[in-house]
């Protein structure tokens, strides 16, 4: 079946730091690709996107590039601030699933003042 | 547009006992779907509906059941609660394209 890994958190950064969180997937088809992001005590928002290979998504600074050759949509911002403390899932979508996602574990980041 | 609710925000049962957990969507999407959170594990499927009176199994489905019997709403049942059920739970809807999610309830099973 379809798989999700993304890296393990807590990562901890001090603000303006660079973030890098890894996500790479197995999936039949050609999946749409989410970042969603999860802030304390909420639900989760939709982050970004990318529906083919190459595209980009971006949004609030963070940008993600889907790479089909190498299966992975890394999370990446330049300089991130305390609020962008949160964790992070990383979820394929398959083109054959009813619109369904397949969520990684979460990758929790805590940004320091 | 409210978007996707769910009520109760909170629940406490005790093992055996039972409740449901409504999802309600005013963004007219055809596709509902349910999951768990919890530690570690990112969110799991529960169960599905892509359209009013239907329902599918996810990757996590037993002990729970659901019902679409009017598009806006989907109905998550859990007949007889046991503490493994201890979770947070998500609801949210979609068009098929991206999935919008409600504010989650917390339930606890002593």
């Amino acid at each position: 079946g379809n798989s999700v890994t993304q890296m393990e958190g807590p990562v901890t950064l001090s603000e303006e730091a660079f973030l890098t969180i890894n996500c790479t997937y197995t999936a039949t088809g050609y999946p749409s690709l989410f970042w969603y992001v999860q802030y304390p005590g909420e639900g989760l928002q939709l982050l970004l996107k990318a529906t083919k290979a190459d595209d980009k998504g971006s949004n609030k600074g963070f940008e993600a590039t889907y790479r089909k050759e190498t299966t992975s949509f890394h999370l990446e911002k330049g300089s991130v601030q305390v609020s962008d403390s949160a964790v992070y899932f990383c979820a394929p979508m398959t083109t054959d699933s009813w619109g369904k996602l397949q969520f990684g574990a979460g990758t929790q980041v805590v940004v320091t003042p | 547009n409210a978007g996707v609710t769910q009520t109760p925000k909170f629940r406490v049962l005790k093992t055996g006992q039972s409740m449901t957990l409504l999802c309600a969507q005013d963004m007219n999407h055809e596709y509902m779907y349910w999951y768990r959170q919890d530690p570690g594990m990112g969110l799991r499927l529960i169960h599905y509906s892509v359209g009013e009176g239907t329902t599918a199994k996810g990757e996590v489905p037993d002990g729970y059941n659901v019902s679409r019997l009017k598009k806006q709403n989907f109905l998550l049942g859990l007949e007889s609660a046991a503490p493994s059920q201890t979770s947070v739970y998500f609801c949210a809807s979609s068009t098929g394209a991206q999935q919008f999610f409600g504010p989650g309830t917390r339930l606890t099973v002593l």
